[in-house]
């Protein structure tokens, strides 16, 4: 059980268009999901977090703009990088929460994004 | 400022010889522990948690972890090592007021024949 699904898993695209990613919890509802970026041999860093039916919260120094989220339902989130820039280049790990407490976060797969 | 360490980048060990990975964090209060196992290419597996109770906590493929309040750390620990238990490693901690979790920078570990 609890088991996180991400597609797709990579993708390459052209400067200045938008890339949309799915995250999806497969055997449970995720009352929370995070969004996290991993550049290479670096740890994670935490993007968002969202709850379903509500508007994300960024952490400090991320674009809401560029980095869309949405969490339309509670096995569904998605992060749209708008008008992507090869900076933006990196590995996009989702993980959804169920638990009440303590409230285990289970990662997806990852889904490395290269912008040329 | 909160913060995880994994002062190991690396930890490089013979298989069927303990292993240890170290953890220390600075939270406030009495934060919930984890460790993930994260393979090439891959999304981070749960090893591990600690929220409460016995300071020594077991976990997935014989893993396990032990509490230290007193000196604030987590060490991961495994008694027979094996090759197919190389990867990358983090610790993560997440303080009690709030869902995130703050990840340590990782470490390897490369288990050889």
């Amino acid at each position: 059980g609890a088991v996180v699904s991400q597609h797709p898993s990579w993708v390459i695209c052209k400067s200045g268009t938008s890339v949309k990613i799915e995250c999806r919890s497969l055997d449970f509802q995720a009352t929370t999901m995070f969004w996290y970026r991993q550049f290479p041999k670096q740890s994670l860093m935490l993007m968002a977090t969202s709850n379903e039916g509500s508007k994300a919260t960024y952490e400090q120094g991320v674009e809401k703009d560029k980095f869309l989220i949405n969490h339309a339902s509670l096995t569904l989130s998605t992060l749209t990088v708008t008008s992507a820039h090869p900076e933006d280049s990196s590995f996009y790990i989702c993980s959804a929460s169920r638990d009440r407490s303590p409230r285990v976060q289970y990662f997806g797969p990852g889904t490395r994004l290269l912008v040329l | 400022a909160q913060s995880v360490a994994q002062p190991e980048d690396q930890v490089n060990v013979a298989e069927g010889n303990p292993l240890t990975v170290k953890c220390t964090y600075s939270v406030s209060g009495n934060p919930y522990l984890f460790w993930y196992v994260q393979y090439p290419n891959r999304g981070l597996q749960f090893l591990l948690k600690y929220i409460t109770g016995d300071n020594l906590v077991k976990g997935s493929y014989g893993f396990e972890a032990e509490f230290n309040k007193s000196q604030t750390s987590f060490h991961l620990k495994k008694p027979s090592a094996l090759v197919s238990d190389s990867a990358l490693y983090f610790c993560a901690v997440r303080p009690y007021n709030t869902d995130k979790l703050i990840f340590g920078t990782g470490t390897r570990l490369q288990v050889f024949p």
